[in-house]
């Protein structure tokens, strides 16, 4: 069993739609979970970043966390075209291994007009 | 302020060859991770560095693979007589001492032929 399983979908959706992007995580040491958004041929880029359980808001992204049942979601509002990428979940045992990051397959998200 | 830098961003080498990638770490950045994303697969966790020191190597394969972090001077990732399994993206990403965040490169796309 993968230590974090994310669907790979291909996810696609119309302009405006709100998204819901959704890992599950099986290491209860992981403390740590980010959302990256990883454009082709990039590298990927920091999106949102929590360590509690509950929900974090930064614009139209809400990541939201249960470490209750090990659930990490990403919702987007309002999502554009420019929102088409790959989002890739990770989290980390904090400690001395912050950068060490422990990733989903990411799941790959069309937003069409 | 600039990036994590790497380069070369395309490495093509033939069977046999070596292989050096390199990573300069963003301003300020003493830890520096590397990273493999093979096709259809996610990022996998290779190696954690500090300045002259292998903090993690775990996920290294155990032969032809090897990483340092010179007191002067990028990270370099090394892979001795590439075989095509080894066609594949490195990324390299840096953190702080204080942050938690790790900023990645744009990465190697490294092809075997």
């Amino acid at each position: 069993q993968k230590e974090v399983e994310q669907d790979p979908g291909p996810l696609s959706v119309p302009e405006g739609a709100i998204v819901s992007l959704n890992c599950t995580y099986s290491n209860s040491a992981f403390q740590y979970f980010m959302w990256y958004r990883q454009y082709s041929r990039k590298g990927p880029e920091l999106l949102m970043y929590t360590y509690s359980s509950g929900n974090k808001e930064d614009g139209r992204f809400t990541a939201q966390v249960d470490k209750s049942s090990k659930y990490i979601s990403l919702f987007i509002r309002d999502s554009q075209p420019s929102d088409s990428a790959t989002y890739l979940c990770a989290s980390n045992a904090g400690g001395t291994s912050y950068g060490k990051l422990t990733f989903g397959q990411g799941t790959i998200l069309t937003v069409h007009p | 302020n600039a990036g994590v830098m790497q380069n070369p961003r395309h490495l093509v080498r033939r069977r046999g060859q070596e292989a050096r990638l390199r990573c300069s770490p963003m301003k300020g950045h003493s830890h520096v991770y590397w990273y493999r994303q093979l096709p259809e697969e996610g990022l996998k966790f290779m190696v954690y560095l500090q300045k002259e020191n292998i903090i993690d190597e775990s996920g290294m394969p155990k032969e032809r693979f090897s990483a340092e972090f010179p007191k002067e001077g990028p990270s370099i990732l090394r892979i001795q007589q590439v075989v095509r399994g080894d066609s594949a993206a490195y990324f390299c990403a840096s953190s702080s001492d204080l942050d938690t965040e790790a900023f990645f490169g744009q990465g190697t796309r490294l092809t075997v032929v």
